[in-house]
């Protein structure tokens, strides 16, 4: 059963702290998002690839954030410096959005903690 | 874009009651609807999608949801909760990125 695998699961970091979280989408799925997860916020959408090209990346902090796909197999969100603001569950989801109608398959997050 | 509300932030029943939660969008022409659930501590998981054809939309573990084109609604329900329902409920549109409602928390009572 395919599946997207996220690592880390859990980091823990001191505030200033470059983070990097790694995303290894499903083997041939051409879409890649990553959202983030919080109490107040819910579910939000902070970056959108899509046959390794960014479409969309307006709901990302752009001083601190940045997300890439450096090849078809992975896919990293970086925060540089962290924040306790930012401490949060990051979850990645990949799909196949050649029609914009298939479900997309989420990671199990990875949980980040800035302290 | 499409935007998507759901009506209830946190649902608490007991067994064996019905449920159903509302789910509206905002309209954009055509849709893709879904739903997805998140038990504590684990990843979001399809539970059933709409696209096109019969507006009444079965998916897995006995919920089904139904598009009601004239309401811009995708409610859905359960006629039977179980313990094991409890989790966290998110409606979905995509048009070229998938968008989530708030999400509503639901508490099954044994």
């Amino acid at each position: 059963d395919a599946r997207v695998t996220q690592t880390p699961r859990h980091k823990v970091t001191e505030m200033g702290q470059e983070v990097t979280m790694r995303c290894q989408p499903i083997l041939g799925h051409n879409t890649v998002f990553w959202y983030r997860q919080t109490m107040m916020q819910g579910l939000e959408l902070l970056a959108y690839f899509r046959n390794r090209a960014p479409l969309d990346d307006s709901g990302m902090p752009k001083d601190r954030f940045s997300a890439e796909m450096p090849d078809a197999t992975l896919a990293t969100l970086k925060i540089q410096p962290s924040e306790p603001r930012d401490s949060a569950v990051y979850f990645c989801a990949s799909g196949s959005m050649s029609s914009y109608n298939s479900p997309l398959h989420f990671g199990n997050g990875t949980r980040l903690t800035v302290t | 874009a499409q935007s998507v509300s759901q009506h209830n932030h946190h649902v608490i029943l007991s067994e064996a009651a019905s449920l159903e939660l509302g789910c509206n969008y905002s309209y954009g022409g055509t849709v893709n609807l879904f739903w997805y659930v998140q038990y504590p501590g684990q990843h979001l998981q399809l539970l059933l999608k709409y696209f096109s054809g019969d507006p009444l939309v079965k998916g897995i573990k006995g919920f089904e949801a139904e598009f009601i084109k004239s309401k811009f609604s995708f409610n859905l329900r359960k006629p039977s909760v179980q313990w094991s329902d409890t989790a966290e409920y998110f409606c979905a549109v995509n048009d070229y990125k998938l968008s989530f409602g708030a999400g509503t928390t639901v508490t099954v009572r044994a």
